[in-house]
């Protein structure tokens, strides 16, 4: 069966610090890969999505990048880390040719 | 631009009550539904999904919802509610003529009252 990761679960990380989110997804190939933000009270917000290997689309201009080094690892990055970037990240995956989505248990970002 | 809405940010109900979450959508082409839930401390999971035939989908733990294209909506529904339902219930929608991008709407926390 397939399983995704993410780590860390938690992480504070002062302003100005980089940042550096693993997703990794165990019994499928190929999938798509996804980073949200889950902000209270602004539901789901769609970072990145990849198709491939090095294959990375972003879907709103802000501090973050992804990357796909692997066709299962899916990573979120940051060079400096604003306040603004606090919030609840969560990795997705769904099969190619699928609207399904599998999450992630997430990790609380907390930038001070 | 495309959109899903969902009205009700927060409810309150007693066990027992019947439920019903409002979600609409902007967009007259061809969509794919579906419903999430993320309970206290758990991962967001499927709860229903529409893609085509019966508009009246079920999904699990006595949960339904009700595509009705005219009106552009998808609500979610459960007869009678239990303590167990208090989640945040996300719709989300795909859009036709794109790859999978998936649009959530905003949630809705429903509490459930003993």
């Amino acid at each position: 069966s397939q399983t995704i990761h993410q780590w860390p679960a938690t992480l504070v990380q002062p302003v100005g610090s980089p940042l550096s989110l693993e997703c990794t997804v165990e019994g499928t190939s190929n999938p798509n890969l996804y980073w949200y933000r889950q902000a209270a009270g602004r539901g789901l917000q769609l970072l990145f999505y990849s198709v491939g290997i090095g294959q990375i689309s972003s879907e709103v201009p802000q501090n973050l990048s992804a990357s796909r080094p692997q066709d299962r690892q899916f990573i979120l990055s940051s060079k400096k880390l604003l306040l603004s970037d606090s919030g609840f990240y969560l990795c997705a995956w769904s099969l190619w040719g699928s609207n399904e989505q599998f999450f992630g248990p997430g990790t609380r970002l907390t930038v001070l | 631009a495309q959109s899903v809405s969902q009205h009700n940010h927060h409810v309150i109900l007693s066990e027992a009550a019947s439920l019903e979450l409002g979600c609409n959508y902007s967009y007259g082409g061809t969509v794919n539904l579906f419903w999430y839930v993320q309970y206290p401390g758990q991962h967001l999971q499927l709860l229903l999904k529409y893609f085509s035939g019966d508009p009246l989908v079920k999904g699990i733990k006595g949960f339904e919802a009700e595509f009705i294209k005219s009106k552009f909506s998808f609500n979610l529904r459960k007869p009678s509610v239990q303590w167990s339902d208090t989640a945040e219930y996300f719709c989300a929608v795909t859009f036709s003529g794109g790859y999978q991008k998936v649009t959530f709407g905003t949630g809705t926390k429903l509490q459930v009252i003993p």
